[in-house]
């Protein structure tokens, strides 16, 4: 069974703070790593797509990276605003599969 | 309308009850998704399908009954239900033909079984 585990489960930090989460997933037949991010009572919503060993993506203060060898995909978070607080989701797909999501990591940061 | 839209956004109904989740998507793919949520679970696939047709069925129970009657239009027909039933439902679509594909999310039905 597959599995994509993300860590940590939740975190609180203050605006202004940098913060990173992780992301495991199965570093066989890899095809493709996705980021959402999920705000309370909205769709979830792509962030990015990596498919590429040593991708790095970047989308205003938050970035990510990917690293298909050890099966590990980084997501930061560069100076947290109080929009930023949502739950990111991650998804791994092998190559002719569907995605298979983690649990998610729920962001809350304070102003 | 843009992007992916659910109906109805809320749903209480008890267990002898049939009732249908609709989806629509705006965006001209051609694979849509049924995908549930439950407390503290990751995102579970239910059911997918690709170009009209079903590809897959994630052992869901039969009463659960998705149809596709187009490639803009998914629903989820709802019959016997149980309590554990009781999630939030999920429909999203994508590209197929695109490498690779995202999948675009509406924001979900949510289902209380009573």
């Amino acid at each position: 069974i597959l599995n994509v585990e993300q860590s940590p489960q939740s975190l609180h930090v203050q605006e202004g703070d940098s913060t990173n989460f992780t992301c495991s997933f199965p570093s066989s037949n890899f095809y493709a790593l996705h980021w959402y991010r999920w705000e309370t009572a909205k769709s979830p919503e792509a962030l990015f797509v990596m498919t590429l060993n040593g991708d790095e993506k970047k989308k205003g203060r938050i970035s990510a990276t990917l690293n298909t060898k050890e099966g590990y995909s980084y997501l930061y978070i560069k100076g947290s605003q109080p929009e930023d607080s949502a739950t990111y989701l991650c998804a791994f797909a092998q190559a002719g599969t569907a995605l298979i999501f983690g649990k998610g990591t729920t962001l809350s940061v304070s102003s | 309308e843009t992007g992916v839209t659910q109906t109805p956004r809320h749903l209480v109904m008890g267990m002898t009850n049939k009732k249908s989740l609709k989806c629509e998507q705006h965006l001209g793919h051609n694979a849509m998704y049924w995908y549930k949520q439950s407390a503290k679970k990751p995102l579970e696939l239910m059911f997918v399908y690709n170009f009209k047709e079903q590809t897959e069925n994630n052992s869901v129970p039969s009463r659960f009954s998705p149809e596709c009657p187009n490639s803009s239009h998914l629903f989820l027909h709802l019959h016997t239900l149980q309590p554990e039933d009781s999630a939030l439902y999920l429909c999203a679509s994508s590209d197929r033909l695109a490498h690779p594909y995202e999948q675009y999310f509406g924001p979900g039905t949510r289902l209380t079984v009573t």
